[in-house]
């Protein structure tokens, strides 16, 4: 079975400073999908970025970016020129591609964001 | 606004009852996902319904069930509840069986007293 790891339950980061967060994950499978999430205190879930195993370009959407590591199982999150609208949890997901779509989620880091 | 809409927002219950979750895909979305999300087991999926038809099961007691009606709302029944269930319950929806994007709705919040 799939299982996602975050190691860093909560992280902080200075405003306008850069964060990198933690994501390593376990599979036998080749081709696949990773993501982030956002959970503001708001609740809701929000995708930030998504990856897919396939392709060894690193994702990026504005300030976020990823480093994935795809012999190492890693998949960090990086993201820059932080503000205060980014502190939330983040989770990192996995999902095959193959079948149906469930995904497996690390148990989330908790980004607080200083001004 | 993620236009997966859920209702109601919060509910509370008493041990022993039943309740119902519903949940409106986007417009156009085909698979309805459920998941939980409580402090001790994180985020935990439940079930997934592509065009009315279960598609994958995940840790869903057998207390729970769900299904997807012919318009594509779909509801998640809670039975005899405990004070275990207590948590925050999502429901997601992507246009492909396969869920490449999820969009998640702004959760129910079920207490159990």
């Amino acid at each position: 079975a799939q299982t996602v790891t975050q190691s860093q339950p909560e992280m902080s980061v200075q405003e306008a400073e850069t964060v990198t967060l933690s994501c390593t994950y376990d599979t036998s499978e080749s081709d696949y999908y990773l993501f982030w999430y956002k959970q503001p205190p708001s609740r809701q879930m929000i995708l930030v970025i998504r990856q897919e195993a396939y392709k060894q370009q690193n994702a990026t959407e504005n300030r976020f970016s990823v480093n994935f590591q795809k012999a190492a199982k890693s998949f960090s999150l990086k993201i820059s020129d932080s503000q205060l609208g980014d502190a939330a949890m983040y989770f990192c997901a996995y999902r095959t591609t193959s079948g149906a779509g469930k995904s497996t989620f690390g148990d989330g880091t908790t980004l607080t964001v200083k001004p | 606004d993620s236009g997966v809409t859920q209702t109601p927002k919060h509910l509370i219950t008493a041990t022993g009852q039943r309740v119902t979750l519903r949940c409106s895909p986007r417009s156009g979305d085909l698979s309805v996902y459920w998941y939980q999300q409580s402090l001790d087991q994180g985020l935990q999926f439940l079930i997934q319904y592509y065009n009315g038809e279960e598609r994958a099961k995940g840790n869903i007691l057998e207390r729970f069930s769900a299904q997807q009606f012919p318009d594509l709302h779909s509801e998640l029944n809670l039975s005899s509840l405990e004070l275990g269930d207590s948590a925050l319950y999502f429901c997601a929806s992507s246009v492909e069986s396969w869920g490449e994007k999820l969009f998640f709705g702004s959760g129910t919040q079920l207490s159990v007293l």
